[in-house]
């Protein structure tokens, strides 16, 4: 247990759908992230936020959109995804944003239909 | 741009030997690493971090090398346990930003 839920842990969605993805920290962290990881592909980072202002987006779809109402949660909302997006979605919180570990959650595998 | 690599996707190790999971990155800028492990169904944890005014950093079983002449990062888990099968990331940062970035992990398997 690192400190870090998201849930769901799995979803399936056709491409129609909206869902939301919730990731919730209890460590006192400021800095939260968006990562996704696909089979044989790096982890990549989507979204930053620190002390709830989102400071970086990584040229992600606008079909992927972030929202933090507070520093311990961080949501992911879905619409019209495509197969592709199809991939393991995780969450991470840090101290700052500096040199800092980020712990991460379960993540929510997520599928696309 | 920049990445962070690694050079074997699988390293076979016996229980008991010791192992070294290698990384390779290109940043010159980056002064903070980190790896990581990630079990099957699991995000990735925390293992060991170092800086780049070190070389060296050791933790239980676990030591980090970073050679940042030619700009390579190295771990080494001492005894290696079938508990440490998983897959292994180094991750490197360039502190004047905020991505982590993350190689593309090395699987371990560890036979009894």
């Amino acid at each position: 247990e690192t400190g870090v839920t998201q849930t769901p842990r799995h979803l399936v969605m056709g491409m129609t759908n909206k869902k939301s993805l919730k990731c919730e920290q209890h460590l006192g962290h400021n800095a939260m992230y968006w990562y996704k990881q696909s089979a044989k592909k790096p982890l990549e980072l989507m979204f930053v936020y620190n002390f709830k202002e989102q400071t970086e987006n990584n040229s992600v779809p606008s079909r992927f959109s972030p929202e933090c109402p507070n520093s311990s949660h961080l949501f992911l909302h879905l619409h019209t995804l495509q197969p592709e997006d199809s991939a393991l979605y995780l969450c991470a919180s840090s101290q700052g944003t500096g040199e800092r570990e980020a712990f991460f959650g379960q993540g929510t595998r997520l599928t696309v239909v | 741009g920049e990445n962070v690599g690694l050079h074997l996707p699988t390293l076979s190790v016996q229980e008991g030997d010791n192992s070294i999971i290698n990384c390779a990155y290109s940043n010159s800028a980056s002064d903070y690493f980190i790896w990581y492990k990630q079990e099957s169904g699991k995000g990735p944890q925390f293992i060991i971090d170092i800086r780049s005014n070190m070389d060296k950093r050791q933790g239980q079983r676990v030591t980090v090398l970073l050679n940042k002449t030619v700009k390579h990062l190295s771990l080494q888990i001492a005894a290696t346990q079938p508990g440490d099968s998983a897959v292994y990331f180094c991750a490197e940062k360039d502190t004047g930003f905020q991505k982590l970035v993350f190689g593309t992990g090395t699987r371990l398997l560890v036979s009894p």
